[in-house]
């Protein structure tokens, strides 16, 4: 069955290093969203791809980065860790607009910065 | 900008009473509205989405939610809860086809 994976599902880092999350997704989805969920703030987009080699800034995108280099992967970079990025982040996935169909989501990342 | 806003943090039923969870939207243009819902330690899974075909629309384990274009409201129901909805639902909306944006969120507690 086709699935969303997120990897690890928790770490615990320290402030000033560089971090990666991995999403890794094989419904061959165009479309892949990085979220963090916050209590209080609900999930918010940190970036999204509309494919390979695209890559847009969401509404809290300081601090993070992506790269799409093909379809099936969309890793989330922290560059500089900060104790302020502790939080689950979610990737998702979804084939074309939200109307049409349904976006797909991983079981998160819990973060800590310490 | 679009935005939705869910009332109410935490709502409380007892098993077998009825759920009502609250989604009021702001836009400019008619959105598309969607319950999502997060179990514990778990990834979120699409409840239910309003792609203006019907006011009324019917999703997943008996929830079903209704558009109020007067109102602003897209709520969330269901008539008799089950201990396994205990959950963290999520009201989210959408204009252009493609990005989320999410409610804060409302923690669902069913007690027997």
């Amino acid at each position: 069955d086709a699935e969303i994976t997120q990897s690890p599902r928790h770490k615990i880092t320290e402030t000033g290093r560089q971090v990666t999350l991995a999403c890794h997704q094989t419904w061959n989805h165009n479309n892949m969203f990085w979220y963090r969920q916050d209590l209080g703030h609900g999930l918010r987009l940190i970036h999204y791809s509309y494919g390979v080699q695209d890559t847009n800034k969401g509404e809290v995108s300081d601090g993070y980065s992506v790269s799409r280099s093909n379809t099936e992967d969309l890793p989330l970079t922290l560059e500089s860790a900060a104790s302020s990025q502790t939080s689950v982040y979610f990737c998702a996935s979804s084939d074309g607009g939200l109307v049409e169909t349904e976006a797909f989501f991983g079981q998160g990342t819990r973060l800590t910065v310490v | 900008a679009q935005s939705v806003t869910q009332l109410g943090s935490h709502v409380s039923v007892s098993e077998g009473a009825l759920v009502l969870l609250r989604c009021n939207y702001s836009s400019s243009v008619p959105p598309y509205l969607f319950w999502y819902v997060q179990y514990p330690n778990q990834g979120l899974q699409l409840l239910l989405k309003y792609t203006s075909a019907a006011t009324l629309v019917k999703g997943i384990n008996g929830f079903e939610a209704e558009f109020k274009k007067s109102e602003t409201s897209f709520h969330l129901t269901k008539p008799s809860a089950h201990m396994s909805d205990a959950a963290e639902y999520f009201c989210a909306v959408s204009k252009n086809t493609d990005k989320l944006i999410f409610g804060t969120g409302t923690r669902l507690q069913v007690f027997p």
